[in-house]
């Protein structure tokens, strides 16, 4: 198993410029989440999903598009990016609740 | 709005020494995790506690949950070097998705 895959594992963008954030897992896993951790604030939820075509926002959902239309796969929309957008983003999974996740290996972005 | 606290931030040990660090949170719950990250480097699973009393250990680590006091704590025994990282805990904010709120760590150095 190759676990949860994040790509690109780094990117730079300018301001107002889209990308996708890309997060698979082969684990057969259930839930899914993305999180951005920046210093001094551990991780914050950004989305989430408990299943295929299921999901919610999180804590900081502004600025930022998920889907989930296959179990595998929970991509990450930046729809304009700022520069606050600027972190470190963790995708990760978990088999059910009261498991606990595996994260992926997470994608630096600066946006300048 | 769940809120989780932990102190301390930062800690500062030496090799064969005990230490406990504290995870407190503001809502009811019964589902708490404790991850470590290394720096620059994804997070780690250490931990799931899932009742109140639970208790788990992992070598020189232990974590213990108490649900009515809302706190858990992860105690370090007879620290060694390879222990200096950054510790999470997490707790499950709704019972049954998975929703986690992180504290904002603490990072631990063992000096030799």
């Amino acid at each position: 198993n190759a676990g949860v895959t994040q790509t690109p594992k780094f990117q730079v963008l300018k301001t107002g410029q889209s990308m996708t954030l890309q997060c698979a897992q082969d684990m057969n896993h259930e839930y899914m989440s993305w999180y951005r951790q920046d210093p001094g604030m551990g991780l914050r939820l950004i989305h989430y999903s408990v299943g295929a075509g299921i999901t919610d926002q999180g804590e900081v959902p502004n600025g930022y598009n998920v889907s989930r239309s296959t179990t595998e796969d929970f991509p990450l929309r930046l729809l304009s990016a700022a520069p606050s957008q600027t972190s470190v983003y963790f995708c990760a999974s978990s088999r059910h609740s009261g498991y606990g996740y595996t994260f992926g290996s997470g994608t630096r972005l600066t946006v300048v | 709005e769940l809120k989780v606290e932990q102190n301390p931030l930062f800690l500062s040990m030496q090799e064969g020494k005990n230490y406990t660090i504290y995870c407190n949170y503001s809502t009811t719950s019964d589902r708490l995790y404790w991850y470590r990250q290394d720096p620059g480097k994804s997070l780690e699973s250490l931990f799931v506690l899932l009742s109140n009393g639970a208790v788990k250990q992992e070598g020189r680590l232990m974590a213990s949950l108490d649900t009515k006091a809302r706190l858990s704590t992860l105690h370090i025994t007879a620290a060694v070097h390879d222990l200096s990282a950054t510790y999470f805990c997490a707790v499950d904010s709704n019972f049954g998705n998975e929703k986690l709120t992180f504290g904002t760590g603490t990072r631990l150095t063992i000096i030799p």
